[in-house]
């Protein structure tokens, strides 16, 4: 399967606790982006990065959050000390950047893991 | 600032029915514009995408959308539902030149399909 992958899919944790998410994007995608997705909600913007540089962080993302690609690959969002205002489900998406065309920002999302925090 | 408003939280309709889904959008520039489909459980599923040039586009699994500049719509049909598309609809907004081309969202809009 060539898609986006999240890993867990599921996680169940103590209000407090830190947790950590895992995604795989598309091979080829230089362009890596995290969702946040509430119950009855579209998905909101939290981050992305191009290559391994983070261009951009929602003013969701507080300093309880960090994101990494460390070489250009996969990611890793950790959020520190979870409240239960945390429980979402985190979705990740790539897209290729490619100068040469229009490419349209086509985004390509995982399945998602869902955080529940107790 | 872009935002997108799908209109109706709910709709319900009958298999072999019709079906459009309503979305208007805010951008102060030409936007690209998407509709992605997401089934209980799972990720979003591109459903079609505009970015220029003609205005009905056609996408997978029998949908389209008209992108309507005037009116700032980008309305989703399908000439006839079936069961299998009882999902939730989102409609996003990519702004064409900003950095980043991060996706805005819709609140979605939910189908139920009646057998």
């Amino acid at each position: 399967d060539t898609g986006v992958s999240q890993d867990p899919r599921h996680k169940i944790t103590k209000r407090g606790q830190n947790v950590t998410f895992r995604c795989d994007p598309i091979s080829e995608h230089n362009r890596l982006y995290w969702y946040r997705q509430t119950l009855g909600q579209g998905p909101e913007f939290l981050t992305y990065f191009q290559n391994e540089a983070q261009l951009e962080k929602s003013r969701l993302l507080s300093d309880r959050f960090s994101a990494e690609r460390p070489k250009g690959s996969f990611s890793t969002l950790e959020i520190q000390r979870t409240e239960q205002g945390d429980s979402a489900m985190y979705l990740c998406a790539s897209s290729l950047r490619d100068r040469g065309r229009v490419k349209g920002n086509e985004q390509f999302f995982g399945p998602g893991t869902r955080l529940t925090v107790l | 600032a872009q935002s997108v408003t799908q209109p109706d939280i709910h709709i319900t309709v009958s298999e072999g029915a019709s079906l459009e889904l309503r979305c208007n959008y805010s951008y102060g520039a030409t936007p690209y514009l998407f509709w992605y489909v997401q089934s209980p459980g799972q990720g979003l599923q591109l459903l079609l995408k505009y970015f220029s040039g003609d205005t009905l586009v056609q996408g997978i699994k029998g949908f389209e959308a008209e992108f309507k500049r005037s009116q700032s719509s980008f309305n989703l049909r399908k000439p006839s539902v079936h069961w299998s598309d009882a999902a939730e609809y989102f409609c996003a907004v990519g702004a064409v030149k900003a950095a980043g081309n991060k996706l805005t969202f819709g609140g979605g809009t939910r189908v139920l399909v009646k057998p």
